[in-house]
């Protein structure tokens, strides 16, 4: 079956630590995002990737970083230099930059900073 | 820009009775308009779309919405709630430019009393 997979589905880091969330799906989609939801603020966009080897900043990108090697991967990298990374983060995928606007979300990563 | 203002962060109705979720948007273009779905712990899922075509629009598990222009409206109803009706439901923007450009709103909380 056809889909995104995010993992880990849950995870925990100590304040300070760099963390990497991965995004893979087989849907051969060309663009990938990455959203963070927090309670109460709907979704809001990290970084996003048109293509391979090309991502573009979303409304939120400080402290996170990516890469796009790979059209069926986007991992997330999560920096010390977030100051609130505690939150639910959800990657999604759509057929290109032309499209209606639909996406297809994995089931998310939890990250919990202690 | 374009922005989407969902009226009641959480909404609460008897099992059987009419769902009425609302979703107002502002846009300087002729829209499109989203509602998705997401359950506990999961990803989203795409309820209904309306991309210019019927002004009502049906979805999934009996679910539709009435594009209103003159209201600037995209409310999402069903006739009769069910107890697996129960989760979040996010309605969302897009100015046709593509997926990136997608706005969410705040998302509503919709449960079931039995």
């Amino acid at each position: 079956d056809g889909g995104i997979t995010q993992s880990p589905k849950y995870l925990f880091r100590k304040e300070g630590q760099n963390v990497t969330l991965s995004c893979e799906q087989n849907l051969n989609h060309d663009a990938m995002y990455w959203y963070r939801q927090d309670p109460g603020q709907g979704l809001r966009l990290i970084y996003y990737s048109q293509i391979v080897n090309d991502f573009q900043k979303g409304d939120i990108a400080e402290g996170y970083s990516v890469s796009r090697e790979k059209k069926e991967s986007f991992p997330l990298t999560v920096t010390s230099a977030q100051k609130n990374p505690t939150a639910f983060y959800l990657c999604a995928s759509s057929m290109g930059i032309t499209n209606t606007g639909e996406l297809f979300f994995g089931e998310g990563s939890r990250l919990t900073v202690l | 820009a374009q922005s989407v203002t969902q009226l009641g962060s959480h909404v609460s109705v008897s099992e059987g009775a009419l769902v009425l979720l609302r979703c107002n948007y502002s846009s300087s273009v002729p829209p499109y308009l989203f509602w998705y779905v997401q359950y506990p712990n999961q990803g989203l899922q795409l309820l209904l779309k309306y991309t210019s075509a019927a002004t009502l629009v049906k979805g999934i598990n009996g679910f539709e919405a009435e594009f209103k222009k003159s209201e600037t409206s995209f409310h999402l109803t069903k006739p009769s709630a069910h107890m697996s009706d129960a989760a979040e439901y996010f309605c969302a923007v897009s100015d046709r430019q593509g997926a990136q450009k997608l706005v969410f709103g705040q998302g509503t909380r919709l449960t079931i009393n039995p």
